[in-house]
């Protein structure tokens, strides 16, 4: 069982376009996590959302948890190539915060 | 300040053979956690070590152990290695569990 579902999976636009992935779940958790991983990496650690219904930006980048911590999404503003890489989401469970990675979405922006 | 360091990056070996892979985790970081990734799967934890005790444990079979040392590096073992095994294996640190740095993996491959 997924707990966290992503989607699209796969996605291809082209330069200067908006889009948005999803992250949603059936579990509330106390914290969610978006990472950014490029190929023969490590995932990168973008932002940590805590509290519902908060918003954080960084520059073209909008991260929105619910207000019921069981979604999440990540808005792109005008796309660029250095956008391109697999996004991944992660939520923290439990009283021990296990935390628990959705299967990521491939972003692909075009020139 | 040094990121997580992981030895080795690539490695290869024969079924049934047994590997150890390393993890030296950012100084002050005493959670290390360890995720295997594939194509199919996405990132599936591992475990996670805390003050040199095991602290979560995922869904593997007993085949992959792990250990965690005074000094917070850390090592995980595959017993009797079989094709399926062939994945990157991720380790990550953290100091507060609201993000993970995650290290550049090793990338094993079983034949």
């Amino acid at each position: 069982t997924q707990l966290l579902e992503q989607s699209p999976q796969f996605l291809s636009i082209q330069e200067g376009e908006n889009l948005t992935v999803y992250c949603n779940s059936s579990s509330v958790f106390s914290s969610l996590q978006w990472y950014r991983q490029e190929p023969g990496e490590g995932p990168v650690l973008l932002v940590t959302v805590v509290t519902g219904g908060e918003v954080k930006k960084l520059k073209r980048l909008t991260f929105q948890f619910g207000d019921a911590r069981k979604d999440s999404s990540l808005h792109i503003t005008a796309a660029q190539p250095g956008d391109t890489g697999l996004y991944l989401c992660a939520g923290a469970l439990g009283r021990d915060d296990k935390i628990i990675f959705g299967k990521g979405t491939r972003l692909h922006i075009l020139p | 300040k040094a990121g997580v360091t992981q030895t080795p990056r690539y490695l290869i070996k024969t079924r049934g053979q047994q590997v150890t892979l390393s993890c030296s985790p950012i100084s002050g970081h005493r959670s290390v956690s360890w995720y295997q990734q594939t194509p199919g799967q996405g990132l599936q934890f591992l475990f996670e070590y805390f003050s040199e005790t095991q602290r979560n444990k995922g869904n593997f079979p007993g085949r992959f152990s792990g250990r965690q040392f005074s000094n917070s590096r850390s090592e995980m073992n595959v017993s009797t290695l079989e094709l399926g095994d062939s994945a990157l294996y991720l380790c990550a640190s953290s100091f507060n569990l609201r993000g993970y740095t995650f290290g550049s993996g090793t990338r094993l491959t079983v034949v």
